[in-house]
Formats: structure tokens, C-alpha cells, sequence
């Protein structure tokens, strides 16, 4: 069985851009999170998204939105990207969200720089 | 609110001795416990897991946690340690999204 994928593996932009990340989940798990791997800052919770919709949104600037598509795969977009964005972007999936102890399987991420 | 705190951010120990990496948590309900660890430039791989039931969780590679509910705690431990299992390892405490310590990262010496 294939685990969650991500592209791209890397990323370089410069601030201002806009950089897009990808995220197909484990077949069968409809919900879909990312969080953000930054240097002395560890790992944050981003977005959390359930059959297409929003579910919940850790403490990030709105310019960091995403989106699941009715394949429950996920876009992370960051706009007006600033230096401190880079990190390494680390996306989850798991199975129905409702009862909470549903384990999260990690992608091997993506690893975004800022210049 | 939630939160989990990784005592000691690098731990090393000889080939062959105990690990031993602490986690506490903060919570009015205990919440559901996981270790992950991370090895250079990779994601995260889950190794163990407590959700209900019995309080000592056996995971992957020989690694266990034991769950003290009077202590908020969720120690890893493995009995031996071995070269390969040199990388980070991550507490973490879910209610609904994932709530991580900061993360302890071990060493292992020939």
C-alpha cells in the first residue's frame, strides 16, 4: 500500500512569491493535515482538512491557505512568501476524523527555501 | 489546553544500554499518546501509539511506552540500543490535529 506522497521534494523561491505543495493521502483516508518544520520553532499544526472542507487552522497568517479536492488529495499554498517560511512542509493523512485517536501517516515532506 | 513537553533535547547513550526518553502532558482528559521518530531528511514514522487499554504499548524496532495516567507521563524506552536508532523522536498528544514536543534527539555510540 503507498504512503502519503508529496511534491515537490524541494522547493527554492524568493520573497514574494507564492509556492504551491502537494499532498496525496493514504488511499482511503479522507482527511488530510500539514504542519511546518522549522528551524527551532519544531512542529506546528497548519491546516487540518476533512471531505473537502476546512476543519482547523492552526496559528498562521492567512496568507498560508490550502485546499482538498474531492480525491482528498491537498494543495498548501503560501503567498508572499517571507524568509522565515522556510522549512520543511510536512503533510498527514488519516481515516474518518471523527473519532479522534485515528493514527496520522506522515509524507516525507517538502522542503521549502526562501532566498 | 493541550501541550507535551520532551525533557532533554539530545540524549546519548551507548550501544547496547537502555533508552530512555521522557514525555509529560498537560491535560484535564488524557488525551491519545504517539511517538514518531524522524531520521535525517525524512518525515515522520509512527512507533507506537496509546489510545485506550492496556498502558504498556509496544511499537516498532523494540521500542515501548507506558502510559501513567497519575503522572502524566508517556516514557519511550527500548532495553538496547542500536546504531540505527540514532534520529529524533517526537511526543506527541492528539485532539484532532496533532499537538508535538519538541522533540529529543538521540545518540548512539559504538
Amino acid at each position: 500500500e503507498a504512503g502519503v506522497t508529496q511534491s515537490p521534494t524541494h522547493l527554492i523561491k524568493t520573497r514574494g512569491q507564492q509556492a504551491t505543495l502537494r499532498c496525496s493521502p493514504i488511499s482511503g483516508h479522507t482527511s488530510v493535515y500539514w504542519y511546518q518544520q522549522a528551524l527551532g520553532l519544531g512542529l506546528q499544526f497548519l491546516l487540518w482538512y476533512d471531505e473537502g472542507e476546512e476543519r482547523n487552522r492552526g496559528n498562521f497568517p492567512p496568507r498560508f491557505s490550502g485546499r482538498q479536492f474531492p480525491n482528498y488529495s491537498s494543495e498548501l499554498n503560501v503567498n508572499a512568501l517571507e524568509l522565515e517560511d522556510s522549512a520543511l512542509y510536512l503533510c498527514a493523512s488519516s481515516l474518518l476524523s471523527w473519532t479522534v485517536q485515528e493514527t496520522q501517516y506522515f509524507g516525507p515532506g517538502t522542503r521549502l527555501l526562501v532566498l | 489546553a493541550q501541550s507535551v513537553t520532551q525533557l532533554g533535547s539530545h540524549v546519548s547513550v551507548s550501544e547496547g544500554a537502555l533508552v530512555l526518553l521522557r514525555c509529560n502532558y498537560s491535560s484535564s482528559v488524557p488525551p491519545y499518546l504517539f511517538w514518531y521518530v524522524q531520521y535525517p531528511n525524512q518525515g515522520l514514522q509512527l512507533l507506537l501509539k496509546y489510545t485506550t487499554g492496556a498502558t504498556l504499548v509496544k511499537g516498532i524496532n523494540g521500542f515501548e511506552a507506558e502510559f501513567k495516567k497519575s503522572e502524566t507521563s508517556f516514557h519511550l524506552t527500548k532495553p538496547s540500543a542500536h546504531m540505527s536508532d540514532a534520529a529524533e523522536y517526537f511526543c506527541a498528544a492528539q485532539g484532532g490535529k496533532l499537538i508535538f514536543g519538541q522533540g529529543t534527539e538521540l545518540s548512539v555510540k559504538p
